[in-house]
């Protein structure tokens, strides 16, 4: 069964950083590109970007509106997907989802809410 | 960005009824594949999303016969045969064609 978590989700100042993760049970995590959703409070989702799988050498693609302060890596040894992000803005204030795969959607995790207020 | 556009944001219907939702997209959603990526959601409330159809027209794992999905281009519709409680939430659609990937507003189906 495929499962995913996230975890690192919490309140923060703007200006500030913070790290998610989203363990990867139930598959070969290597094969499979992963990608990062948000979702702020009573809006519709916004893709974040994706880490590609091993075939295609780990490289990542970013939605503009992030690129620059919005970092994905991955954990192959311990299945783990990160989402770095920092100079939060108010804006960022969103449920945080991990994703297997790009363009299908299939499995999400349950996400992890960030707050970035003062 | 290709902006996504969903019609009726809401809609409130019985048991047993069917209903349309509408989503149009600023361009084609035609990749250089040949495929169409458009995939409908289903977020019931304080849930994850759901995926419910995928390339248009072909039904998620373990999703009812009663959803399917049509259109072609940048003109798509998710109907939903004889409605049943399990299927209130907001309805997305997202296109996986172009990057960034874009989600439509949503459609918050409530049941009478």
């Amino acid at each position: 069964e495929v499962k995913l978590l996230e975890s690192g989700g919490g309140l923060v100042q703007p200006g500030g950083s913070l790290r998610l993760s989203c363990a990867a049970s139930g598959f070969t995590f290597t094969d499979f590109y992963m990608s990062w959703i948000r979702q702020p409070p009573g809006k519709a989702p916004e893709w974040l970007g994706v880490i590609r799988n091993k075939a295609n050498g780990y490289t990542t693609e970013y939605n503009p509106s992030v690129k620059g302060r919005f970092t994905i890596s991955r954990d192959n040894t311990q299945n783990i997907l990160y989402l770095q992000m920092n100079t939060l803005r108010a804006e960022d204030t969103a449920i945080y989802y991990c994703a297997r795969g790009l363009r299908w959607f299939a499995y999400w995790g349950q996400g992890t809410l960030v707050t970035v207020s003062s | 960005d290709v902006v996504m556009t969903q019609t009726p944001p809401s809609l409130s219907v019985a048991i047993g009824q069917s209903v349309s939702i509408s989503c149009k997209s600023s361009q084609s959603l035609v990749h250089s594949d040949g495929k169409t990526y458009l995939n409908w959601l289903l977020q019931n409330p304080g849930q994850s999303p759901k995926r419910l159809i995928y390339q248009v027209s072909n039904l998620g794992s373990g999703v009812p016969d009663r959803f399917s999905g049509t259109g072609s281009e940048k003109d798509f519709t998710l109907k939903i045969s004889r409605v049943e409680a399990e299927d209130l939430g907001v309805y997305h659609c997202v296109q996986a064609t172009h990057v960034p990937f874009t989600f439509g507003s949503g459609t918050k189906l409530e049941i009478k």
